[in-house]
């Protein structure tokens, strides 16, 4: 069994201030990591992936995650938010089977 | 590239009204899925298919219903609508081949109200 938990289900920062969305995750087989980004009445897309490799994965709109797995973690960064990264943010496993697990999301709200 | 598309966008159903849930994707995606958002909930997982003629329940199936007779579509039907069924409503599909380290796309929902 795995399980996913994001820290926060609110992350307020300033414009041009640093995103820092946590996740970790358990579980019992090695996992992949994705984030996700959903901004109103959208659906969900995909922000970035952990697969193997390379721990530190950059994703779009100069969103990165790195990969700790001592720490079971796969937080979100940006190093300088812009309004239109106001948004929900999914972290999701996989492991052993086709269906993810999420989090239940942290919402980023970006101040001017 | 239409990807998984999703119909009708919105919808206000009566309780115990029935409708159907539209999905199609176009990248011949063996997995489909079908959630449900609730705020502060994240995603709940209601039905997967793994291929055509093979479905299974979800985490939170009652209520509803799916089938897959072909790779490309996946209907998702209430019967009795019931207030707790108002929720966002999301297809999504995946490859389904290989690692598991394969993302999934997402419709942009149906947003349902039941009165």
């Amino acid at each position: 069994a795995q399980s996913v938990t994001q820290l926060g289900s609110h992350v307020s920062v300033s414009e041009g201030a640093l995103v820092l969305l946590r996740c970790n995750y358990s579980s019992s087989v090695p996992p992949y990591l994705f984030w996700y980004v959903q901004y109103p009445n959208q659906g969900l897309q995909l922000l970035l992936k952990y697969t193997t490799g390379a721990t530190l994965v950059k994703g779009i709109n100069g969103f990165e995650a790195e990969f700790k797995k001592s720490e079971t973690s796969f937080h979100l960064t940006k190093p300088s938010a812009h309004m239109s990264d106001a948004a929900e943010y999914f972290c999701a496993a996989t492991g052993g089977s086709y269906i993810p697990t999420f989090g239940r999301g942290t919402s980023l709200i970006v101040h001017p | 590239n239409a990807g998984v598309t999703q119909t009708p966008k919105f919808r206000i159903l009566k309780i115990g009204q029935s409708m159907t849930l539209q999905c199609t994707q176009d990248m011949n995606h063996n997995y489909m899925y079908w959630y449900r958002q609730d705020p502060g909930m994240g995603l709940k997982l209601i039905y997967y298919s793994v291929g055509a003629g093979i479905t299974d329940k979800g985490e939170v199936p009652n209520g509803y219903n799916v089938s897959r007779s072909t790779t490309e579509d996946f209907p998702l039907r209430l019967e009795l609508a019931a207030p707790s069924q108002t929720s966002v409503y999301f297809c999504a599909s995946t490859i389904g081949e290989g690692t598991f380290n394969q993302p999934q796309h997402f419709g942009d929902g149906t947003r349902l109200s039941i009165l």
